[in-house]
């Protein structure tokens, strides 16, 4: 089994709102990635995780906050959103590190009003 | 930073003619990705090239890897619709993120 889900499909939230992008994968990857990406650029690393553990944290804003319930589980909770995050929002898994090609999820095509 | 640059940013082909998309790395890269993103679609995994001067194939599709591991190239041949999308090199930076090019988008009219 090579794929990767994510929930919901779309989203939209208004500036106020708590809601949470939901990942999922069953291949027995320790490395699981958060991308986002706007329309005719490349995905933007926003959050690894390696063995449950956070190792890369790019310098987003608190108003994105990640949690990995465990090897299989990973969760993005959204608060206080602008506009411009409106995005593509990406889960990916590798069987560790960089080096190792990514498998993404569909994403959630988010949109904060 | 480290930066992957692809050039052409967008091209149109007829269908039947070849397509090359260039990537190249501002620095050494231990492998180089490449991906596949169809319109509406997620980033696919294509193959990986790691040795220097390595050359795949996929079917009408050939990946080269650069002499100096500093950059790649995608050549299609005889593009048919179904290549229409967008294509990302990718390569590991120094820390453990995989750096994406900035992407070929391929438009083929029939």
């Amino acid at each position: 089994d090579t794929e990767v889900t994510q929930t919901p499909k779309h989203l939209v939230m208004g500036m106020t709102n708590k809601k949470s992008l939901k990942c999922e994968q069953h291949m027995g990857h320790r490395a699981m990635y958060w991308y986002k990406q706007k329309a005719k650029k490349p995905p933007e690393l926003m959050f690894v995780y390696s063995y449950e553990k956070l190792s890369i944290n790019e310098s987003v804003p608190s108003r994105f906050s990640p949690e990995c319930p465990n090897s299989s589980l990973l969760n993005l909770h959204l608060h206080a959103l602008q506009p411009e995050d409106s995005a593509l929002y990406l889960c990916a898994s590798s069987q560790e590190g960089s080096s190792y090609e990514q498998y993404f999820g569909p994403g959630t095509r988010l949109t904060v009003t | 930073g480290q930066q992957v640059m692809q050039i052409p940013q967008y091209q149109h082909v007829q269908e039947g003619e070849d397509f090359t998309t260039y990537c190249n790395s501002s620095t050494t890269l231990s492998n180089i990705q490449w991906y596949k993103q169809r319109p509406g679609g997620h980033p696919v995994f294509l193959i990986q090239l790691v040795k220097s001067g390595e050359v795949k194939k996929q079917k009408r599709l050939t990946f080269q890897f650069g002499e100096a591991k500093k950059n790649s190239s995608l050549h299609i041949t005889a593009t048919q619709t179904t290549d229409v999308g967008t294509y990302f090199c990718a390569g590991p930076g120094n820390t453990d993120k995989l750096i994406f090019g900035t992407g070929t988008r391929l438009q083929v009219f029939p």
